[in-house]
């Protein structure tokens, strides 16, 4: 099956730098990719919406100066915590469309922990 | 985004069946149906996914009405390592989903 790849796996960072995640599709060009973040216990939440050569969506609540999205290719989209604060730790999840012939579903990178210290 | 619901949690035992069931009132008519398995720690893993009717794939099934505003994920034989969380997600054509707080399953022995 297709597989999307994400890196680091884990990351620790020192409050106020900046972490960049990337998210790959190994085996298919995707066009669009979803950011999603976790915290603890909860289910994912949806941050924003990769777009590949265009500005990426962003879902309300979300502040787009402090998570930039990058989809430069249709295989690499890239997510960076700006100025990152403890708050920020949590763990970032990206998906991507399988735009195969008989294939809709979405597929998930295996995700990045993020902790800001 | 149809909004879903799920039981929080259910609990099972080793070889018996698990029926979970989503609902998805808002549905609309070009909407997927998707279920992923969630370990701690990792990305969500896909099971299943229809559209209407049945859909049976070699880890479970999927039961949707006609008017699709329900779906029943069906696990056969549990086993301990099939505790997780599963989530129940209504796809739309471009893609975009909304996750819902999923049901965390724990398989006993």
């Amino acid at each position: 099956g297709a597989v999307v790849s994400q890196h680091p796996s884990w990351v620790i960072c020192k409050s106020g730098t900046s972490v960049k995640i990337e998210c790959r599709s190994l085996d298919f060009q995707a066009t669009t990719m979803f950011w999603y973040r976790q915290f603890p216990k909860q289910s994912l939440m949806l941050m924003a919406t990769s777009n590949e050569g265009s500005k990426a969506t962003y879902e309300q609540g979300v502040e787009k100066d402090k998570f930039l999205i990058n989809h430069a290719s249709l295989t690499l989209s890239t997510l960076t915590v700006t100025s990152a604060h403890p708050e920020d730790s949590s763990f970032y999840i990206c998906s991507a469309d399988g735009h195969l012939p008989t294939n809709t579903e979405a597929f998930f990178g295996q995700g990045t922990r993020l902790t800001v210290v | 985004l149809a909004k879903t619901t799920q039981p929080i949690s259910m609990d099972s035992y080793e070889g018996q069946e698990v029926n979970i069931t989503c609902s998805h009132n808002n549905i609309a008519t070009n909407d997927y149906i998707t279920w992923y398995q969630q370990f701690p720690s990792q990305g969500p893993r896909f099971i299943i996914q229809g559209y209407k009717t049945k859909v049976t794939n070699e880890v479970a099934s999927l039961f949707i009405p006609a008017d699709r505003k329900s779906s029943t994920l069906s696990l056969p034989r549990v086993s301990l390592s099939d505790t997780a969380v599963y989530y129940c997600l209504v796809r739309t054509n471009a893609g975009k989903s909304t996750f819902g707080d999923g049901t965390t399953l724990t398989v006993k022995p």
